[in-house]
Parts: C-alpha cells; structure tokens; sequence
C-alpha cells in the first residue's frame, strides 16, 4: 500500500498570498497517476488537479500541481477567500487508492 | 445534469448490515468505473471499494475486505454497497464517485452528496 504523507498539516495564509501544499508518497506513484481534491465543511469533495499536473474541468488557473515519482506540490498562486478548505492528495496508480491525511488551508 | 445521489444509510448496531445505494444520472453509467469513498467524523477521506464498468473487477480496501461487497446494476444505473459485520470504526459518511471521465487512473471526477452510517 502507498502511504501518502501531507505537509504542513496546517498552513495560514492570507488572500492574496501564495500557497504550496506538499505530498510525498512511501513509493512511486506510477505515470504520476496523482489527484488532488478540495473540500469545504459539508460538501464532498471536488477534482481540482489529475496526471499530478492536469486543472479538472472549471478549475481556475490559479491552481497548479507539480511533480513525479514521491515529491508532489499543488500550489494557489493567488488566494481567494473562497479556496480556504481541506486539501487531500489521492494516488491512483495501485489499488487501494489511497489518500492522504489532508492539509487544511485557513486564513491567518 | 450529471449527479449521483446515495441513499441507505441509518443508524445500525454492531455486527449488523446496512446496504447503500447511489442512483446515477447524465451519463453512460455502464461506461466508467465507480468507487465508494468515505470520511469518519472530523477525519480525513478513506478510499473504499472500486467496481468496474462491467462489473467484473472489484477491488477493496484492508479494512472493509471480507464484509463489504460492491455492486452495481447496469440496466438501473446504480450503484451498490453490502455492508456486513458493521463495526463502529464502520461509523461515517458514504460517498460515491464517479471515475474521471478522462481516464481509469485519473482519480473521480463526479461526487455525490454523501450518506451517514452510525454503527
């Protein structure tokens, strides 16, 4: 199983700012088969990045995702008061397809 | 429009069962693989269970291996999860997810609103 570890845990910012969010996996995450999810309290949660690199459909170009192998970052280049949320890392390269803890976004 | 509605969930004693359904609409359900997806209270999200388009693969994971089962009805566009032997770590909300329509690997691209189970 593909342990992913999400760092920080916790990261405040303010609107407007810059974020990078890390995941890094036990082992290589075949064809960086690597997603990204946003969740809001209450709400499932939404597709923002696929293939580590690849904006879902609708999401804005603020965000991006970068990497390969173990070393994977989303970044928000500029943050709206709207992108505060949960952040979850999934590999979809081996079942079971695995999460990680989360890192949630909150405004400092 | 494309959605996925669950239904099923309750409150339901230990070592009991529970089955969960989603409802599918807006697209070729037979097409794309389906996943359950849940998330404790106040917890992060744990992947569940996978089911191919035809039904035929099915994956799972440790911790439900043994006492769940997924399903799926084609001609119904629904989806399905057998939940035996409940435990109370069993205790979440159950969501169903569709599988990026840009391919297998590609993570889920659809959700529905999610349903809670209270073991």
């Amino acid at each position: 199983e593909i342990v992913l570890t999400q760092s920080p845990g916790t990261l405040s910012l303010s609107p407007g700012e810059r974020a990078t969010l890390s995941c890094r996996a036990s082992q290589s995450v075949s064809n960086s088969y690597l997603a990204w999810y946003q969740q809001k309290p209450g709400q499932a949660p939404r597709l923002l990045i696929y293939g580590a690199s690849t904006r879902a459909t609708d999401i804005p170009d603020r965000f991006s995702g970068s990497g390969s192998g173990t070393d994977f970052t989303l970044t928000i280049s500029r943050l709206e008061p709207e992108d505060f949320a949960v952040y979850y890392c999934q590999q979809c390269s081996n079942s079971p397809f695995t999460f990680g803890q989360g890192t949630k976004l909150e405004i400092k | 429009q494309v959605q996925l509605v669950e239904s099923g969930g309750g409150v339901v004693q230990p070592g009991r069962s529970l089955r969960l359904s989603c409802a599918a609409s807006g697209f070729t359900f037979s097409n794309l693989a389906m996943h359950w997806v849940r998330q404790a209270p106040g917890k992060g999200l744990e992947w569940v269970s996978v089911i191919s388009g035809d039904g035929n693969n099915k994956y799972y994971a440790d911790s439900v291996k043994g006492r769940f089962t997924v399903s799926r009805d084609n001609s119904g566009s629904t989806l399905y999860l057998q939940m035996n032997s409940l435990r109370a770590e069993d205790t979440a909300v159950y969501y169903c997810a569709r599988r990026n329509v840009a391919g297998y690997f590609y993570g889920m691209d659809v959700w529905g609103q999610g349903t809670t189970v209270t073991v």
